[in-house]
């Protein structure tokens, strides 16, 4: 199976700040990826898809980059709402899926 | 709009069983592969489970597999997991989401509220 490893697992930012999330899978995933926020108590939501494709409503602040093995998640700007937990996810075949660990992104 | 709306979850001994529902809405539900993904206490997510659009093709995580069941009604728009011989360690929250057909495993575009299982003596 896939392993997806996401760094760091906490981050601490300011409002304003820049921050890269970064995730890796043990093998290629091409660019089948996704990126979902978690806010506390709340479902997961889609963020970026394909790596790098922005969802629709999703502030422009927020991007996605990668392919192969080696992916990241950059929130220009961080914004109040921004601070939540961030998981990436693999979705290379139709039979298995897996997420990073998570990272939670905490006021400094 | 799309909504998904999971129920069934409560209290439930080891070894127990329990089944859980999601309604759907907002999408042509027949048309749509299904998921069950988890998430403990404290912890990341887990993905459960998959049914295709049809019903006919089932695919589990390795932790469940052999004591889960996932199944459909397309005439009632709603997708069920069948949780048998629970652990302790399938105490979550688990969530159904609706996938989106992106290369080869699509990924998950809406979520239900998730709904609360706990598995204690």
């Amino acid at each position: 199976d896939i392993q997806m490893t996401q760094s760091p697992s906490t981050l601490s930012a300011s409002v304003g700040d820049r921050v890269t999330i970064t995730c890796r899978a043990s093998q290629t995933i091409n660019t089948w990826l996704a990126w979902y926020q978690q806010r506390p108590g709340k479902a997961p939501k889609l963020l970026i898809y394909e790596a790098s494709s922005l969802e629709s409503g999703v502030p422009s602040r927020f991007s996605g980059s990668g392919s192969g093995t080696y992916f990241t998640l950059t929130i220009n700007s961080l914004q109040p709402d921004d601070f939540a937990t961030y998981f990436c996810q693999q979705y290379n075949s139709y039979s298995t899926w897996t997420f990073g660990q998570g990272t939670k992104v905490e006021i400094k | 709009q799309v909504h998904l709306v999971e129920s069934g979850g409560g209290v439930v001994q080891p070894g127990r069983s329990l089944r859980l529902s999601c309604g759907a809405s907002g999408f042509i539900f027949s048309d749509i592969g299904m998921h069950w993904v988890r998430q403990a206490p404290g912890k990341g997510l887990e993905w459960v489970a998959v049914v295709s659009m049809d019903g006919k093709v089932q695919y589990y995580g390795d932790s469940v597999e052999g004591r889960f069941t996932i199944s459909r009604d397309n005439s009632k728009n709603t997708v069920y997991l069948q949780m048998n011989s629970l652990r302790v360690e399938d105490t979550a929250v688990y969530y159904c989401a609706k996938e989106r057909y992106n290369g080869p495993g699509n990924y998950y575009d809406y979520w239900g509220q998730g709904t609360l299982v706990t598995v204690s003596s």
